[in-house]
């Protein structure tokens, strides 16, 4: 079984500070993938990264940046200089190709609200 | 093409009818994913076709709900007998049946409302 667990539900700061989203995972499977969506009032879900279980290497977008560690079944989300516009619901997921279907395993999601 | 493509986005319908929602993926996507996300929680699996085959139902899935794809695009879920446990946002992905392609498109949802 998959789970996603994502203890933080709601986070507030004012602008520009930074910002750490947790993500914790559970699989059995040894290959795997690993998201962050962003889900704004408009409620589509917004792609911002994927990261397959070989590849440990942080990655730095922009002002996003991403912790994977194995280890500690964690790939936690960085928001740095915190915008009003980052204010979303962000939630982390998992799929394993191991099953025909692909799905991913959702967390219940973070709120973040960015304060001017 | 301009993404996932969901209707209605929002419909209002009493306990005990029937509704269906349509999603139009991305055109050259083989693999369509249906999923409800009721507030405050992720989204979860209903559901996936690749081409018009549908190879997977979850639980979740009960037997008043039913999927179609069937010309392997536009995609129809319905619910028969709505009841107000229905309530939710029903989520529509499209992608790529590749391993080098592993993203997720998906759509703004069509939220149901059972009163």
């Amino acid at each position: 079984a998959q789970k996603v667990t994502q203890a933080q539900t709601e986070i507030s700061v004012v602008e520009k500070e930074d910002v750490t989203l947790d993500c914790v995972y559970e699989t059995r499977d040894t290959t795997y993938y690993l998201f962050w969506y962003k889900q704004p009032p408009s409620g589509e879900l917004v792609f911002l990264i994927r990261r397959n279980s070989f590849d440990e290497q942080n990655e730095i977008s922009g002002r996003y940046s991403w912790n994977f560690q194995k280890s500690t079944s964690s790939f936690n989300f960085t928001i740095t200089a915190s915008q009003v516009v980052d204010s979303a619901v962000y939630f982390c997921a998992l799929s394993a190709p191991s099953g025909s279907a692909r799905q991913l395993t959702f967390g219940s999601g973070t709120q973040l609200t960015v304060l001017p | 093409d301009t993404g996932v493509s969901q209707d209605p986005r929002h419909k209002i319908t009493k306990r005990g009818q029937n509704v269906t929602f349509r999603c139009d993926p991305i055109s050259e996507h083989n693999r369509l994913y249906w999923y409800r996300q009721t507030l405050g929680q992720g989204p979860e699996f209903l559901t996936y076709f690749q081409n018009e085959a549908q190879l997977e139902k979850s639980r979740l899935l009960s037997d008043r709900f039913s999927a179609e794809r069937p010309k392997g695009s536009f995609s129809t879920l319905e619910i028969q007998r709505t009841e107000q446990g229905d309530s939710a946002m029903y989520l529509c992905a499209s992608s790529l049946a590749t391993d080098r392609d592993y993203g997720y498109t998906f759509g703004s949802g069509t939220r149901l409302t059972v009163v």
